[in-house]
């Protein structure tokens, strides 16, 4: 049973639009969620991340939700370019902070 | 920038056969991670450790082998590879006290 549920499995975008990338998940330890984006022929790499303390956080074009009663976040591209395409994948990580839970990735595409 | 090499980028074998993958990272990170990524799965840990000599074990750990020589080295040893195991390999390290884990470019294998 998959611990951290991501949607869409993959997402096409026009430039300039607005990208909104979703998780979801059950265990109430988790605390901290962050972001990896993954080009092609690369590894992930973290993109932006979030304490359970906090509902927002931004880095430039990009910002990542949280919402603890429903145990949900959410990344959010405006002004999506094509350089964005890529794979994200959401993650969490327990209190004992020793190992990541990934979600199954979103391929995305932004068309020019 | 952390820096963490894996090699080979690419392996074939066949089924039965013996594989060893490896990790370096030069960057005094204390945590190596070896991940899987599959279509549909997103990223699985295998193992880790947290520093030369320990090894904890993953989510996805049957199959699979590894060891930490040094702090720089960890390795992950296939010791009768099977089809299943046709998968794009990833090893990360962190450092204590932070949370950012830092990957390779992966290891593509190719089971026989």
């Amino acid at each position: 049973q998959q611990q951290v549920r991501q949607s869409p499995q993959s997402l096409t975008v026009w430039e300039g639009g607005t990208t909104v990338l979703t998780c979801s998940y059950e265990d109430s330890t988790f605390n901290y969620f962050p972001w990896y984006q993954q080009f092609p022929g690369e590894g992930p790499a973290l993109l932006i991340s979030i304490l359970s303390v906090s509902d927002k956080k931004e880095d430039g074009r990009f910002t990542t939700f949280f919402n603890k009663r429903e145990k949900k976040l959410s990344l959010h591209i405006i002004d999506s370019q094509p350089g964005d395409s890529a794979t994200y994948f959401c993650a969490a990580m327990g209190s004992s902070g020793n190992k990541l839970i990934f979600g199954i990735g979103t391929l995305l595409s932004v068309k020019p | 920038e952390a820096a963490v090499t894996q090699s080979p980028r690419n392996k074939v074998t066949v089924t039965g056969g013996n594989v060893t993958l490896s990790c370096r990272q030069t960057n005094s990170h204390n945590y190596m991670y070896w991940y899987r990524q599959d279509t549909g799965h997103g990223l699985r840990l295998i193992h880790y450790s947290y520093g030369a000599g320990n090894l904890q074990i993953g989510d996805v750990p049957d199959g699979y082998k590894a060891t930490r020589t040094t702090q720089e080295d960890f390795f992950l040893l296939l010791e009768l590879a099977s089809p299943s195991q046709t998968s794009l390999y990833f090893c990360a390290s962190r450092v204590t006290g932070q949370d950012t884990q830092y990957f390779g470019p992966g290891t593509r294998l190719l089971v026989l």
